[in-house]
Parts: structure tokens; sequence; C-alpha cells
């Protein structure tokens, strides 16, 4: 089955970006997801971007993929201390059900 | 409009008992997802309702665990016999209808954290 990998940590400082970065296996992923999950709170849909796309941008977030090396990427610009969260990035393979598969979560610090 | 909701918020339980618990999903929404967090793991895909029927029940790890759904809003997730693995927060998700979630959405509740002691 489908496997997402992200790395568990990030701490950057106030105004600089972010990128945190996921890894995917299955090459027929046709959608691509960044949730965003704050203390206590559900998960949020930033942004997300289909496999046609090599890139996309939505105010301050730029997804970036690369289907070749099977990698996706977020950046955060001008990252703020509100920004601070869990992010996972999360991947539809086709399955009949729609669920997702989902990464462990990278959690990003921001440093004031 | 009122999000995804889900109750409780919290529960603890000891081992051995059951546990039930809600989801009421945003109103409208067709399909409705069962999701679990386990500490330091990713979420995991649990199973999937489109109305009252579950098509995919694949992610349920055992039967221990099972969940229904009525008159196509409301959902309850029961585990049975509760163990210490079990220790997680579940979460669900609703979206508009059956679909590439690109075009349907998931809007997820904020969690009910179980802990098994």
């Amino acid at each position: 089955g489908e496997d997402v990998e992200q790395s568990l940590f990030l701490s950057v400082r106030e105004g600089d970006s972010s990128v945190i970065n996921c890894t995917y296996t299955d090459s027929s992923s046709t959608y691509l997801y960044w949730y965003k999950q704050e203390p206590g709170a559900g998960l949020q849909l930033l942004t997300y971007i289909f496999s046609n796309m090599d890139m996309k941008q939505d105010q301050r977030l730029t997804v970036l993929l690369n289907k070749k090396d099977k990698h996706l990427s977020l950046r955060i610009a001008d990252t703020q201390t509100g920004d601070s969260a869990i992010y996972f990035c999360a991947v539809y393979s086709g399955a009949g059900s729609y669920q997702l598969t989902f990464g462990k979560g990278t959690k990003l610090s921001v440093i004031p | 409009g009122a999000g995804v909701s889900q109750s409780p918020s919290n529960k603890v339980t000891e081992k051995g008992k059951d546990v039930e618990l809600r989801c009421d999903p945003i109103s409208g929404h067709t399909a409705l997802y069962w999701y679990r967090q386990s500490l330091g793991q990713g979420l995991e895909f649990l199973i999937y309702f489109q109305g009252n029927s579950a098509p995919d029940k694949s992610g349920l790890p055992s039967d221990r665990f099972s969940a229904e759904r009525t008159g196509g809003s409301v959902s309850t997730l029961t585990i049975q016999r509760t163990q210490q693995e079990d220790s997680a927060v579940y979460l669900c998700a609703s979206s508009f209808g059956q679909g590439y979630p690109g075009v349907y959405e998931q809007y997820f509740g904020p969690g009910t954290r179980l802990t098994v002691t």
C-alpha cells in the first residue's frame, strides 16, 4: 500500500521561510494534500495539488511536486508564530472509498 | 454553519470496558470517515460510510471495533473490551459527496482522545 514519510520536527525563526518535505511511494497518486493541526483542534485543509501540476501558490503557501522523485514540499513564506502546528502530508491514490493516506506529521516550531 | 462535532472530547476508561465515540457530521454531508491518530503515528483510516452503509471497513484493526451510522447523519464508533493499545485520538471527517477529496473536501472534527488505563 501507499506509504507517506515526513520528517517529524522543524524549527524556524519568525520571518524566515519554512519548508516541510514529504515523500510518497505510489506513483499513481492523483491528489496530494497539506493539512494543519493546531493543539486541541481538528485537521484543517491548507492546500492541495493535482498530480498534473508542478507547483501551486496560495498567498504565503507554495506547494512543489516532483512526480519523478515522488516528493512533495510545502513552503511557508514569512513564517509567523501562528504557523506553529503539526503539518500533515496526505495522499489520495484512487482507493474506492476516497480515503487519504497520511504521513506522521511535521511539528513546526516558530521561534520569536 | 456548524462544523463536525465529536463527543466526548476526552474519555478515560479501564482496560476491558466498552466505549462509544460519537460523530456529528456537517448537515447534508453524505460521506463520513473515521481515522485514528496514535502517538507518533500518522492518521490511520478506519472506516468509511456513504449514507448509512459502510462499503469500506478495511481499516478496522480488529473485530472489537465496529461502527454504525443512522439516518445518514450521526455515527458511533464502538470499541469493545478496550486494550491499552487502543489509546489514541479518534478523528471523524465528513464530506459533501463521494469523490476525489480535491473535489469533496473532508472536514475534520476536533477528535476524541481515548485513554485506556
